[in-house]
């Protein structure tokens, strides 16, 4: 089935600092999501991604989807505390009779004030 | 209520007991999926309800592992003769639609601990 790999799988950042995570795929995605999990809570939407190149921008946060549509990547400028927790991308797998949504392993972030 | 509710929030059992975890999703919301998702990983597909049926239940793990949503609202994750790897946080979560076409509420998760 579809797997989505992230990179890297901690990181280690100054207050101030930018952060950016990666999500890859061997294969050409439908669309990408990317999620957001705090330390003891839920994952969290965080947005969609469907065309091919689209930018999104969320405040401090910026969302890319690749040409190929094999990869994604997360940016976030001036990292804050509030950013800590683990950043999730999430693609449609059609390895199951309807598709499901599989998740990468995650980028942990922690931001040091 | 607003938002995805999971009960127990916390479940310890013996090894080899049943277990049910429930999951009220937001109302009105058609699909409805479980994932688990162990420590310092990303959450594990499960299984995926459209309405009252299972669209796709191909993440359980074995058939120890069943799941219903019988009038396609409250869903009902059930595990026999629990295994010590069966701990986990099973989460579960909503959407208006399908996965196609926008986001995932997830609920607070049920953590289950099988000593």
């Amino acid at each position: 089935g579809q797997q989505v790999m992230q990179i890297p799988q901690y990181q280690h950042v100054q207050e101030g600092e930018d952060f950016t995570t990666y999500c890859n795929s061997s294969t050409t995605l439908s669309n990408i999501q990317w999620y957001k999990q705090r330390p003891g809570g839920h994952p969290v939407f965080l947005i969609q991604l469907v065309k091919s190149g689209e930018v999104k921008k969320q405040k401090r946060l910026t969302f890319q989807f690749g040409e190929a549509k094999k990869n994604s990547s997360l940016h976030i400028t001036a990292t804050q505390t509030t950013d800590v927790g683990t950043y999730f991308c999430a693609a449609i797998n059609y390895g199951g009779s309807q598709g499901n949504l599989i998740f990468g392993k995650g980028t942990k972030l922690s931001v040091k004030p | 209520g607003a938002g995805v509710s999971q009960t127990p929030s916390n479940k310890v059992t013996e090894k080899g007991k049943y277990v049910e975890l429930r999951c009220d999703p937001i109302s009105g919301h058609t699909a409805l999926y479980w994932y688990r998702q162990s420590l310092g990983q990303g959450p594990e597909f499960l299984i995926y309800f459209q309405g009252t049926g299972a669209a796709d239940d191909s993440g359980l793990p074995n058939d120890r592992f069943f799941a219903v949503r019988p009038e396609g609202s409250v869903s009902t994750l059930k595990i026999q003769r629990t295994e010590r790897g069966d701990s986990a946080v099973y989460l579960c979560a909503s959407s208006l639609y399908s996965q196609y076409t926008g986001e995932l509420f997830f609920g607070e998760g049920s953590r289950l601990t099988v000593l």
